[in-house]
This record gives C-alpha cells, sequence and structure tokens, in this order.
C-alpha cells in the first residue's frame, strides 16, 4: 500500500446522504487518481488530478465531486445524485502524471449504501 | 469501441508450473503496458511495465510479452508457488497517464 492511506476501510450511508473518502499520500506524488471497482470487473477511473488546485473528470465522474488543495489529500465525495454507490473506491497517485508512470494505490474503502 | 479484456474464469494451476494470463486489447494503440497484482479487499500492487517497442520483459519468476500485431500481452508465473494466489489486472497507458484496467483473472496455485 506504500504511503497511500485511505480512510475509512468500511462506511455505510444511508440513501441520499452525501459521504467524503479520504486519501492521504507521503510520497511527495503530484498527480493523484480515484477509481471505483465493482465485482469482478477492473478498476474505472472517477477524477483525477496531476497538480495541486487542478482536476479532471475520469470516465464515470457523475455524483461524485473531489477537490485538491493540498498535495497530499485528495478526498472524494459520493453525493446523493450516484445512484449505485455500493463499490470499492480505490486511491492512487504517481509521481509526475507522465505517461508510463507506476502508479501506487492505497488499501481502499468498501462503500455500502443501506 | 475500446476493450481490454483477460480471461474472467478463474486459473487452477498445480504448484511448480507456469501460470499463464491473457491480456487481449482492441481499438486502442498503447504506448505502455502495466500488470497488477491484486489481493482480496487490497489495492493493487505494480509488478511490471513494458513498452509498445519491448517484446519481453522479466522480473525474477515474471514474464511479460507484449505483440502490438496480435494486440495482446501474455503474463507468465514460472515455478508457481501457493502465494502468488491472487487477482491480477492489465492497464493499458495510451493518452497521458490514464491507465485503463481490464477486469483482471484471479489465480490460484494448489499446493
Amino acid at each position: 500500500d506504500g504511503g497511500i492511506t485511505q480512510s475509512p476501510k468500511y462506511l455505510f450511508r444511508k440513501e441520499g446522504q452525501n459521504v467524503t473518502l479520504s486519501c492521504e499520500q507521503n510520497l511527495n506524488h503530484d498527480a493523484m487518481y480515484w477509481y471505483r471497482q465493482d465485482p469482478g470487473q477492473g478498476l474505472r477511473l472517477i477524477y483525477y488530478s496531476q497538480i495541486v488546485n487542478d482536476f479532471q473528470k475520469g470516465d464515470i465522474a457523475e455524483g461524485y465531486s473531489v477537490s485538491r488543495e493540498k498535495k497530499e489529500s485528495f478526498p472524494l465525495t459520493v453525493t446523493s445524485a450516484q445512484k449505485n454507490p455500493t463499490a470499492f473506491y480505490l486511491c492512487a497517485s504517481s509521481i509526475e502524471g507522465a505517461t508510463g508512470d507506476t502508479q501506487y494505490f492505497g488499501p481502499g474503502t468498501r462503500l455500502t449504501v443501506l | 469501441s475500446q476493450k481490454i479484456e483477460q480471461n474472467s474464469e478463474a486459473l487452477n494451476i498445480q504448484e511448480g508450473k507456469t501460470a499463464t494470463l491473457t491480456c487481449n486489447y482492441t481499438n486502442y494503440s498503447p504506448a505502455y503496458l502495466q500488470w497488477y497484482r491484486q489481493d482480496p479487499g487490497r489495492g493493487p500492487v505494480f509488478l511490471l511495465l513494458i513498452r509498445e517497442n519491448e517484446k519481453e520483459k522479466r522480473k525474477e519468476r515474471l514474464k511479460v510479452t507484449f505483440d502490438t500485431t496480435l494486440k495482446q500481452s501474455l503474463f507468465h508465473i514460472t515455478a508457481s508457488q501457493p502465494a502468488d494466489s491472487a487477482t491480477y489486472l492489465c492497464a493499458l497507458v495510451a493518452a497521458g497517464n490514464k491507465l485503463t484496467f481490464g477486469g483482471g483473472t484471479r489465480v490460484l496455485v494448489k499446493p
């Protein structure tokens, strides 16, 4: 899991509530990413940020929001607009966000909507 | 449409044998291809990267090949051990550093 922490490991939320997932890295990496993983499926990119105060939508950004106010932190908010939020959420970082950079993943947060 | 396909069926293999996993892709021109290992409930861990102009890459008991004509990468685990049991994900790097992942193949090495 390297120097990336995600909290909490398990999260339960009632339908209609927003929830924020934490991601912190101490690797001094410029780029950070959020992925969603559903059972038996690959990772799908939600949002990514290559520099502080800047971020771009990934393939499935609807119903999610992010901020990148500090280099170390990239929190993800799952809003009530996300129709099917139950999933395993993974945060990652890479040195520069350049092509071919290895991505380092956190341990993940499993979100369950009750 | 763009697709990355890995065998969704689990690969059961006897300890000591070679496990071979396949990653096929369509409508991509990847500059790089990466392989990751993921254990249950954990984040993926990077294993190997191979560039489009490289045919083969090795790391200890792991070997990756990349055939841009066939649009395929093969991932080999030689002398497999029960500790190799995990899901293995391939990921393509095309534009920028956006990785696109396959669905993964679960490997189970039996003693």
